[in-house]
């Protein structure tokens, strides 16, 4: 089955830190990809749709200045968040889907812990 | 907008039955269903497209309504490997093919 591969699982670092998350999709190529959060009990919220050779499109409350997407290639997307604070902690998850209409594939997340 | 699950959570013992709703106040274009683990990500477990459609596989199935805008997942002689939140994702016709997940729903089943 296809496969997502996210890196790293876990950071921890200091207040004021930029933190780059990498997603890669291992056996298909994905022109799209997705971050969600995820705080503790929560559901996953949509952060942003990554598009492969242009700018990502982010969802309503979210700072493109701040969380920056770039989709280099059909199997690679990162996330970095920028001067991270303590509130930015989570638990941050891609996914990538092979087509529409195709079942997303997630990553195995990223548990951020800004201190 | 955010489909809503019930119920939030579930305690079962190994080998009952459950049922989990999810319901849109949108007319729906399809409906992803989810099981995840603490700390893990979440695992795919089946979509719906059409309205009327009935999936599944081993004990697990799902049917959708498309009518009364909601589906619901079975989950039959449930085994301790269930355990999990399940997550429903709905994505509405004529918008975006992006699900948008509910809160999702605690399934815990004991011995």
């Amino acid at each position: 089955g296809a496969v997502v591969s996210q890196h790293p699982s876990r950071v921890i670092c200091k207040s004021g830190t930029s933190v780059k998350i990498e997603c890669r999709s291992l056996d298909f190529q994905a022109t799209t990809m997705f971050w969600y959060r995820q705080f503790p009990k929560q559901s996953l919220m949509l952060m942003a749709t990554s598009n492969e050779g242009s700018k990502a499109t982010y969802e309503q409350g979210v700072e493109k200045d701040k969380f920056l997407i770039n989709h280099a290639s059909l199997t690679l997307s990162t996330l970095t968040v920028t001067s991270a604070h303590p509130e930015d902690s989570s638990f941050y998850i891609c996914s990538a889907e092979p087509d529409s209409n195709q079942p997303q594939h997630f990553g195995d997340g990223t548990r951020l812990s800004i201190l | 907008q955010q489909p809503v699950q019930s119920p939030q959570a579930v305690i079962l013992r190994e080998g009952e039955d459950a049922v989990i709703n999810c319901s849109s106040s949108k007319a729906l274009y399809s409906v992803h269903w989810y099981r995840q683990k603490h700390g893990e990500a979440p695992i795919f477990l089946m979509i719906l497209l059409k309205g009327g459609e009935q999936k599944g596989h081993d004990k697990i199935s799902a049917s959708f309504n498309e009518k009364k805008q909601q589906s619901s997942l079975y989950l039959t002689a449930s085994q301790l490997s269930y355990s999990g939140t399940y997550f429903c994702g709905t994505a509405a016709s004529g918008g975006s093919y992006i699900p948008t997940f509910g809160r999702g729903t605690s399934l815990i089943v004991h011995p």
